[in-house]
Order: C-alpha cells, then structure tokens, then sequence
C-alpha cells in the first residue's frame, strides 16, 4: 500500500484493548477540530469533530477531548479492532475575529492492531 | 450520496509538463477544498472554492491554480511541474450552511513526476 508518512509516530496496541491517540495544536484561536482516519491508498476519513465551546463528545467507539488550557486533543478509541489501523490526523481551524480560515492538519499517527 | 470522486487517480509526467486535475464534490456540497499530502509536509491546504469563487488559499506559488463550475466541480492545474510536486492531491467538499464544517475527502490523485 501507499505510505501517507515515512516517519510518523506510531501506536502498536493490542486488539479489544482502547487507544489513545494525542495531538497538540498551535493555535488558541482555533475553533474547530476534527480528527480523520486514512487508510492506505485511501482519502482522509472523517471520525468526530469537536467545538471549542465543549470539552468532550463522543461518537461510535469514539471519543474526542478537548483541553484548551494546553491546546491538546485526543481520540480515544474503544475495544480497537483490526479494522482500526490506519494513519490518524487532527487538524485545527483556526478563527480570525469571525473568519474562519482553512484547516490545518497535523503530521498523524500510525495506529497498528496486532491480533 | 455518492461521495467525492476525483480523476483521474494517479498520473505520471515529466518535469516541465502541466497537469490538470478534476474532482466533482458531494452533490449539493458547493464549497471545494484542495489538499497536497507529502510524507514529508503532511496534508497542506491548497485553495477553497464556493460559487466558483476562490475564498481562500494556501501558500503555493502560482504555478497552482484552480477553478470552480457552476455544477461546483473543480479542477485545479499544475503548470511548470517540478520533482517536488509529486503527491497525493485532495479534493474535499463541504456542505453549505452554519455549522457545516465538516469537509469530505475524495480518493486523491497520484501524481507522480518524472
């Protein structure tokens, strides 16, 4: 398959077991993010998103965090499956007084089920 | 829905060449968004298009361009290609209305240049 990272960190978890994947964002004026799953040879795949205005929602075996106070979010993912591995991106939008600008992606992370 | 499709899916040029690139969003998504993904910078935003306006943009040299249709299909042209604009090149469509953020991406083209 295609490699969408030649050196992303990566995560290596045991099947049924949760994941946890993190991400830092740069700005705090950002009021939007939102975490995709990429799939080799694949697009970007939405998971969740979330506002600013909240700290936490969750979706089907998901769960994004949001911490502001360290410009930090997270995707928690519940009894990983096989089926979950992939490259994970968060990405931030940031807000200008109002203007919404376009979405900034981080590097990703690999996530690898072993059976 | 079908979802965001984009042609053709991979493509192989030679510096110097131009290439165009197509991408027909979700039907009744107006607003277009183009990415290149590079192991090397990750997914970097190219340019938005809504009602075939350009509404925002990357920070690409000019050599990347794009349009939008009145069906809110897009292309975007490479011209002048260079080694280093070999990529996984994005389309991602989003609904129209507040609180429609959420961005649909296509397959991707594979450009690879020689």
């Amino acid at each position: 398959g295609e490699s969408v990272g030649l050196h992303l960190p990566t995560l290596s978890v045991q099947e049924g077991d949760n994941s946890i994947i993190n991400c830092a964002y740069s700005n705090s004026a950002s009021d939007y993010f939102i975490w995709y799953k990429q799939e080799s040879g694949k697009g970007p795949q939405f998971i969740i998103d979330i506002r600013s205005n909240m700290d936490k929602r969750q979706g089907q075996r998901v769960t994004v965090l949001l911490n502001k106070t360290v410009k930090h979010l997270s995707l928690q993912i519940a009894a990983t499956q096989p089926g979950d591995s992939a490259v994970y991106f968060c990405a931030e939008r940031e807000n200008y007084g109002g203007s919404q600008g376009n979405l900034i992606f981080g590097k990703g992370t690999k996530l690898s089920v072993k059976p | 829905k079908a979802g965001v499709t984009q042609t053709p899916r991979y493509l192989i040029k030679t510096r110097g060449q131009q290439v165009t690139l197509s991408c027909s969003p979700i039907s009744g998504h107006r607003s277009v968004s183009w990415y290149q993904q590079t192991p090397g910078q990750g997914l970097q935003f190219l340019f938005e298009y809504f009602s075939e306006t350009q509404r925002n943009k990357g920070n690409f040299p000019g050599r990347f361009s794009g349009r939008q249709f009145s069906n809110s299909r897009s292309e975007m042209n490479v011209s002048t290609l260079e080694l280093g604009d070999s990529a996984l090149y994005l389309c991602a469509s989003k609904p129209t209305g507040r609180f429609q953020e959420t961005q649909y991406f296509g397959p991707g083209t594979r450009l690879l240049v020689l």
